[in-house]
């Protein structure tokens, strides 16, 4: 198993660009999860999803924009990038027992994006 | 709304030496707490979680933590820390049923000869 990937690993933007970042996992788990990590402000989540074609605002959501098209993918998107938005971007993703506990999520290595 | 305090931003400790980090939560009932570990350029990766039961839970690496309700703490410690432990130390908990986890600011760990 692959675990948690995420595509690109590096990207540099100018002000105003948009991209994607993918991230995909093979564990077959419910919850997916996005992240970015500023330093000194630990993780902060952005967005989120508890299953295919859900989505939900995490702690931060403005100016991205994701999708859960499938199950084992979560897009993340950026639609004008702003210098604000420089930082590293975690997805992560956990599994949902029967007994509706939320276990540990997995993350993925991460994509360091810095936007001019 | 939960919380979680990592009151040291960077701790230095000498290799071979004990290590505590500590960790305070904010939670209405019994949480869900967990300890990751990131290393340099790297995603975060398990260390130990706790849900219920024993209050010491032992962990991967020589790590465990322990649950004290009455401190609202899930303190993380290693008897003896090897250079391979530097890293950054993220608390986070998360309540029952809730599919969010909330993570605290990290402490670095440096580890001296």
């Amino acid at each position: 198993n692959a675990g948690v990937t995420q595509t690109p690993k590096f990207r540099v933007l100018k002000t105003g660009q948009s991209m994607t970042l993918l991230c995909a996992q093979d564990m077959n788990h419910e919850y997916m999860y996005w992240y970015r990590q500023d330093p000194g402000m630990g993780l902060r989540l952005i967005h989120y999803s508890v299953g295919e074609g859900t989505t939900a605002k995490g702690e931060v959501p403005d100016g991205y924009n994701v999708s859960r098209l499938k199950k084992q993918n979560f897009l993340l998107g950026l639609e004008s990038a702003a210098p604000s938005q420089t930082s590293v971007y975690f997805c992560a993703s956990s599994l949902l027992t029967r007994a509706g506990v939320i276990n540990e999520q997995f993350f993925g290595p991460g994509t360091r994006l810095t936007v001019l | 709304a939960q919380s979680v305090t990592q009151p040291d931003i960077h701790i230095t400790v000498s290799e071979g030496a004990s290590l505590e980090l500590r960790c305070n939560y904010s939670y209405g009932a019994t949480p869900y707490l967990f300890w990751y570990v990131q290393s340099p350029g790297q995603g975060l990766q398990l260390l130990l979680k706790y849900f219920s039961g024993d209050t010491l839970v032992q962990g991967i690496k020589g790590f465990e933590a322990e649950f004290k309700r009455s401190q609202s703490s899930f303190n993380l410690r290693k008897p003896s820390v090897h250079w391979s432990d530097a890293a950054e130390y993220f608390c986070a908990v998360g309540p029952f049923g809730n599919e969010k986890l909330t993570f605290g600011t990290g402490t670095r760990l440096t580890i001296i000869p």
